[in-house]
């Protein structure tokens, strides 16, 4: 989608580094989630945003912060990174306001070897 | 705790087959109901959705969906399915109604024979 952009597209890295993915989004939406996507799982919350600075876990939150210093950018980070983190990574923005429309992201693939 | 069960893993229509996907819901009170659609390699598009009203809702790309509060369901149809509508689909539950966030089934793949 046009109004949400998620960066890498995909990227490899080593078990241990330190990983930082970033959503960037022009519609001004206040909630900004990060999800990951696992076979067999669906879609599982990480960390979401309700404004600048306002940040709450979800429901899979152990290894991951995030930081949001902006409305537009809602930065994901991997700590350590370890080889159950590989997986596809969405971020989504909604505005309530305009009726709880939730846009999706086209994805971040990690691998994690 | 709050769940979202799509309980077919895949399901296989022949093209021009009518189509029903399940999608049950835990919780008492009528929270706000979504139907996503992947396809391979892609972010997820946003069929319709559900938030008070009328409970036979309609979407794009000729779906359609319909609340069923005694059920806790929310179960997405197509009268007639093209071989493109061959993705993975997702029903989606905002139990709070507060927008703060979407607890997703764990998604139906839809294969279309010809």
């Amino acid at each position: 989608d046009a109004g949400i952009t998620q960066s890498p597209r995909h990227k490899v890295t080593e078990t241990g580094t330190p990983v930082t993915l970033r959503c960037h989004q022009t519609e001004n939406h206040r909630y900004m989630y990060w999800y990951r996507q696992d076979p067999g799982h669906g879609l599982r919350l990480i960390h979401y945003s309700y404004g600048v600075k306002d940040t709450d876990k979800g429901e899979v939150s152990d290894g991951y912060s995030v930081s949001r210093s902006k409305t537009e950018d809602f930065l994901l980070t991997l700590e350590s990174a370890t080889s159950s983190q590989t997986s596809v990574y969405f971020c989504a923005i909604s505005d309530p306001q305009g009726g709880y429309g939730y846009t999706f992201g086209s994805g971040t693939r990690l691998t994690v070897v | 705790a709050q769940s979202v069960t799509q309980p077919d893993i895949h399901i296989t229509v022949s093209e021009g087959a009518s189509l029903e996907l399940r999608c049950n819901y835990s919780y008492g009170a009528t929270p706000y109901l979504f139907w996503y659609v992947q396809s391979p390699g892609q972010g997820l598009q946003l069929l319709l959705k559900y938030f008070s009203g009328d409970t036979l809702v309609q979407g794009i790309k000729g779906f359609e969906a319909e609340f069923k509060r005694s059920q806790s369901s929310f179960n997405l149809r197509k009268p007639s399915v093209h071989w493109s509508d061959a993705a993975e689909y997702f029903c989606a539950v905002d139990f709070n109604q507060a927008g703060t966030a979407l607890i997703f089934g764990k998604g139906t793949t839809l294969s279309v024979s010809s």
